[in-house]
């Protein structure tokens, strides 16, 4: 069956600082990988995926994530975080159907 | 194109009551789904359906009902709301049955409270 693990529920960092929010996932099949991203009140937006190939995924506002897969990682990360980047970030999995999320690690960015 | 939009915004039921809350697509997706987020816990799926017609059961779907009578409409009902069913519900759709990694787009929510 499939699962998704986020480590960390809260992650506080200061701004422009770097950051890893880490993501496990487990899966007897092939997966692809997902983070969104969830600002107050607001719905989930994509932030990038995984699907084949390079293991380096770039997404938007500079967030990237590697893809591991001797480890089943899935680890998302920015160089230099803004206040603007806090919001709760959805590790999330899907085989041929369902996607599945993690719960959810909270980024709260710090002037 | 409107996206993926969920009616009501907010809700107030007493415990027993019935409701339905409202999700439609205009992007012709097949696939939908309804996710529930609590603290904690992340986005649990509650039911799916990838097709007009077919629906499916997620990972909690007691106390939930769905049907899928038209592409673009994926109501959820509440038939005997509990207070265990305060959260917040989701509305998310994508083009595909299959998953091949399409994105999934997600509607604004809709903030429920069971008294």
């Amino acid at each position: 069956a499939q699962s998704v693990t986020q480590l960390d529920s809260q992650v506080p960092v200061f701004e422009e600082a770097p950051v890893e929010l880490r993501c496990n996932y487990s899966s007897s099949v092939s997966v692809y990988l997902f983070w969104y991203v969830q600002y107050p009140n607001q719905g989930l937006q994509l932030l990038l995926k995984y699907l084949s190939g390079s293991t380096l995924v770039k997404g938007i506002n500079g967030f990237e994530a590697e893809f591991n897969k001797s480890q089943t990682s899935f680890h998302l990360r920015k160089p230099s975080v803004h206040i603007s980047d806090t919001a709760e970030y959805f590790c999330a999995s899907s085989g041929t159907d369902k996607l599945i999320f993690g719960t959810g690690t909270r980024l709260q960015v710090f002037p | 194109n409107a996206g993926v939009t969920q009616t009501p915004k907010f809700q107030v039921l007493k415990t027993g009551q019935s409701m339905t809350l409202q999700c439609a697509q205009d992007m012709n997706h097949e696939y939908m789904s309804w996710y529930r987020q609590d603290p904690g816990m992340g986005l649990r799926l509650i039911h799916y359906s990838v097709g007009a017609g077919i629906t499916d059961q997620g990972e909690v779907p007691n106390g939930y009902n769905v049907s899928r009578s038209t592409t673009e409409d994926f109501p959820l009902r509440l038939l005997s709301a509990a207070p265990s069913q305060t959260s917040v519900y989701f509305c998310a759709s994508r083009l595909h049955k299959r998953t091949g990694g399409n994105e999934q787009f997600f509607g604004p929510g809709t903030r429920l409270t069971v008294l």
